[in-house]
């Protein structure tokens, strides 16, 4: 259980182009969803957390018009990188939790498979 | 700002040895999660401890949380080179934080 998809996997987009990444949660109900970017060889790093039906709550020092993140039903989230640039060049996870802890600890986050993007 | 130490940031060993990776905080956290990620992939869940002094194995992985739950460690008994990996501890803070607070990760190689 507790299994979380990203699509793509991988994209390579010219600069100045939008690239939508989608997560959807397969097995349970996501109340939250997070968005990461991971540096090379680096952990992650927090950009935003989304719960259903409400505005996302951006990290300080990203930018919430660029970062686009619509969060429609229990099961998706995406994440729309607008006038995509070199410096966007990433590797994007989402992860997914729940507040039903009959099946999920609370807190626990459950993360996709991430998605490398690359900004010519 | 809570934070997670995580220590050592990077490890190599022969096939065989133990090691113990470590995160330390002055805060107390609610819970702390241990993941491991393989280069290309997204972190994959290990296992959760929540009650200080917890301790949990999965195979040859011992997880301890400590009993102030401001720490927790993570030892690998007769590693293999299948257990190589970015290993990365978060913790959630106590409050009702929904966001965890991530170590900056062991990268673990270990060598056949």
């Amino acid at each position: 259980g507790a299994v979380v998809s990203q699509h793509p996997s991988w994209v390579i987009c010219k600069s100045g182009t939008s690239v939508k990444i989608e997560c959807r949660s397969l097995d349970f109900q996501a109340t939250t969803m997070f968005w990461y970017r991971q540096f090379p060889k680096q952990s992650l790093m927090l950009m935003a957390t989304s719960n259903e039906g409400s505005k996302a709550t951006y990290e300080q020092g990203v930018e919430k018009d660029k970062f686009l993140i619509n969060h429609a039903s229990l099961t998706l989230s995406t994440l729309t990188v607008t006038s995509a640039h070199p410096e966007d060049s990433s590797f994007y996870i989402c992860s997914a939790s729940s507040a039903d802890t009959r099946t999920i600890t609370y807190n626990e986050q459950f993360f996709g498979p991430g998605t490398r993007l690359t900004v010519l | 700002t809570q934070l997670l130490e995580q220590s050592p940031q990077f490890l190599s060993i022969q096939e065989g040895e133990n090691l113990t990776v470590y995160c330390n905080s002055s805060s107390v956290f609610s819970s702390l999660q241990w993941y491991r990620q393989e280069p290309g992939e997204g972190p994959v869940l290990l296992v959760t401890v929540v009650t200080g002094g917890e301790v949990k194995k999965l195979k040859r992985l011992t997880f301890q949380f400590g009993d102030a739950r401001k720490d927790s460690s993570l030892h690998i008994t007769a590693a293999q080179p299948g257990d190589t990996g970015l290993y990365l501890c978060a913790g959630a803070p106590q409050g009702g934080s929904e966001k965890l607070v991530f170590g900056k990760g062991t990268k673990l190689t270990v060598n056949p």
